[in-house]
């Protein structure tokens, strides 16, 4: 089944405590996103990648960092999780050319 | 700055209505406009796309409407079903397809 895998669904986690939020698709899509979901703010765009050692900013970067070494998996590292990180974070990969983007069902996290 | 914005945060519609979601945005030189479709508890789902140069396009059981005069965007949905229920997101991309600027969001309630 084609799909887009994020770990964990769930997690609370304190401020500073290191943590990486794994993604993973299997559709061979070179592109692949990070977004936060907030009430009223709609989806916003952390970070993007375009193929494998290629990223790029997206509209709030700040605190986050990704990598993309392989071409399936892209994790989203918080070196230094605070509060204001607390959300809902999508992941989303697609073919390089197209709008249609296949998210992942979710990671909810509170930093407390 | 430019943004996407939503006309109404709710729309309640009877079953076998068609419902029309609006959007507005403010950014002339996108490229192409979006829609998605998030259910509860899951990732947004691509519904249609319509490029800048095109004023409608049909899919099943939905009409994207574009009218760039007055910056203007529609979904409409024919013969709403309880399976359409969910908040529904326009967005917007620039040339290349990596950086998706989305809405707010509209929530859609079908009324049996």
């Amino acid at each position: 089944e084609a799909q887009v895998t994020q770990n964990p669904r769930y997690l609370i986690t304190v401020t500073g405590k290191k943590l990486t939020v794994t993604c993973s698709q299997n559709m061979n899509h070179e592109y692949m996103s990070w977004y936060r979901q907030d009430p009223g703010l709609g989806l916003r765009q952390i970070y993007y990648s375009m193929n494998v050692e290629v990223t790029d900013k997206g509209d709030v970067p700040e605190g986050y960092k990704v990598s993309r070494k392989e071409k399936r998996n892209f994790p989203l590292i918080l070196e230094s999780p605070s509060p204001n990180q607390t959300s809902l974070y999508f992941c989303a990969s697609g073919v390089r050319s197209s709008r249609e983007q296949y998210f992942g069902p979710g990671t909810r996290l509170t930093v407390t | 700055g430019e943004s996407v914005g939503l006309h109404l945060p709710t729309l309640s519609v009877q079953e076998g209505d068609n419902s029309i979601i609006n959007c507005a945005y403010s950014n002339s030189a996108s490229d192409y406009f979006i829609w998605y479709k998030q259910e509860s508890g899951k990732g947004p789902q691509f519904i249609i796309d319509i490029r800048s140069n095109m004023d409608k396009r049909q899919g099943q059981r939905v009409t994207v409407l574009l009218n760039k005069t007055v910056k203007h965007l529609s979904l409409q949905i024919a013969a709403t079903q309880p399976g359409d229920s969910a908040v529904y997101f326009c967005a917007e991309s620039g040339q290349g397809a990596q950086k998706l600027v989305f809405g707010q969001g509209t929530r859609l309630t079908i009324n049996p």
